[in-house]
């Protein structure tokens, strides 16, 4: 069974430029979640999505939106990217229960 | 002050010894904890999970919660150089509530 993906892997933008980055879930989960790493701040909750619908947001500014697809694929956007975005987004699905989220990789984002 | 802390090490224990790694919380309405480990350049991978207080053992690994000290923590026995990674601590409040709080991640290094 093919777990989690994320594109791109890697991804290097400059201030005030936008990006998009995409995660497709395990065959059969419908929740997606994303998260920001860094060293400082950790692991922080964006945002989860459930059958297209955002059912869970984290304390993120306006910049930072998703959404998800009719096959549970899920997109991130940044918007007016700021050098502080700089950080690993991972996304996570579920099948039905939160304890039970699957990471995928993660995008490596740094912004110049 | 963060919701959950988490000291960050590094720990260096040898071969063979005993992992010993814990978190702090401050909100009793969590419920439910769980213990992730990441590689470097991976995304994090669920090891354990537990309802409320209380005790749970999968192989080597065993996670414990006490509810009362708002302490939980995860004991790695007979530790092998393959546990090298850091660990990180979530939890959440509601069984349906995506939203994880993790801790920072200890990173832990195991010495052949």
């Amino acid at each position: 069974k093919a777990g989690v993906t994320q594109t791109p892997r890697y991804l290097i933008k400059t201030r005030g430029q936008q990006v998009t980055l995409s995660c497709s879930p395990i065959s059969g989960h419908r929740s997606v979640s994303w998260y920001q790493q860094t060293p400082g701040q950790g692991l922080q909750f964006l945002f989860e999505y459930f059958s297209e619908t955002q059912r869970n947001k984290g304390n993120f500014p306006g910049r930072f939106s998703g959404r998800q697809f009719s096959n549970s694929r899920s997109e991130m956007n940044v918007s007016t990217l700021e050098l502080g975005d700089s950080a690993l987004y991972l996304c996570a699905s579920s099948l039905a229960a939160p304890n039970e989220q699957f990471f995928g990789p993660g995008t490596r984002l740094t912004v110049l | 002050q963060k919701e959950v802390e988490q000291d960050p090490g590094p720990l260096s224990v040898p071969e063979g010894a005993i992992v010993s790694l814990n978190c702090t919380y401050s909100n009793s309405a969590f419920q439910y904890f769980m213990w992730y480990r990441q590689y470097s350049r991976k995304g994090p991978e669920l090891l354990m999970y537990t309802y409320s207080s209380g005790n749970k053992e999968d192989g080597r690994f065993t996670a414990q919660v006490d509810k009362s000290s708002k302490y939980i923590s995860l004991f790695i026995r007979d530790s092998q150089p393959s546990d090298s990674a850091t660990y990180l601590c979530a939890m959440s409040h509601l069984l349906n509530d995506y939203k994880l709080s993790f801790g920072a991640g200890t990173t832990v290094t195991v010495r052949a």
